[in-house]
């Protein structure tokens, strides 16, 4: 157990509808990270934030948000969904801002299929 | 542009000692290349990080040259429990992270 929590584990919708996954980061953490993975495919970063802030983005489609909250706890928003943004949506933390001497604590995942 | 290169796939057996390279040009002068191992549906988790030369723990080794454009880590006497996802991260001159594709290690018994 990483100590990174992620809900839901698995959410099925519809395309065009929006969603919101959940991470909570190991105690102590400031830095939460979030990946997709599509199926066979290498992970993809997204986003970072620190401490409440965002850090850094990657590959973030605009129709993707995210936000950390006072309590380091963070949120991504998926919206206008499409087929393909069926993935493994994952979210690691870490202790500090960021590099990568910094090791990431993966969460277990949240399974998203759009139908 | 800031690239990290790691073979696709590899096979090996058990018993054997795994050696996976990545290349890393352009890297940060002051930042460690880690490397992590996924199983399927699983997060990635940590195995092992260095600066430069050879470290060792109790999985893994991992080499790196002086020029610390590489990096290779190494599996002694994999068994069929090794069989994952192995990624090299590192980051650029600008510190943003750059995930390696990962490659997909098969141990055959």
């Amino acid at each position: 157990d990483s100590g990174v929590t992620q809900t839901p584990k698995h959410l099925i919708t519809a395309t065009g509808q929006r969603v919101t996954l959940r991470c909570s980061p190991r105690s102590g953490d400031l830095s939460v990270y979030w990946y997709q993975q599509s199926l066979d495919q290498g992970l993809q970063f997204l986003i970072q934030y620190y401490n409440g802030e965002e850090r850094a983005k990657g590959n973030i489609l605009e129709r993707f948000s995210a936000q950390q909250f006072p309590d380091l706890h963070s949120e991504l928003n998926l919206s206008s969904l499409e087929l393909g943004d069926s993935a493994l949506y994952f979210c690691a933390s870490s202790a500090s801002s960021g590099r990568a001497s910094d090791t990431q604590y993966f969460g277990p995942g949240t399974r998203l299929t759009v139908l | 542009l800031a690239k990290t290169t790691q073979p696709i796939s590899m096979d090996s057996y058990e018993g054997q000692e795994v050696n996976i390279t990545c290349s890393h040009n352009n890297i940060a002068t002051n930042d460690y290349i880690t490397w992590y191992q996924q199983f399927p549906s699983q997060g990635p988790r940590f195995i092992i990080q260095g600066y430069k030369t050879k470290v060792t723990n109790e999985v893994a080794s991992l080499f790196i040259p002086a020029d610390r454009k590489s990096s290779t880590l190494s599996l002694p006497r994999v068994s069929l429990s090794d069989t994952a996802v192995y990624y090299c991260l590192s980051a650029d001159s600008n510190y943003q992270l750059i995930w390696g594709a990962g490659t997909k290690l098969i141990i055959k018994p």
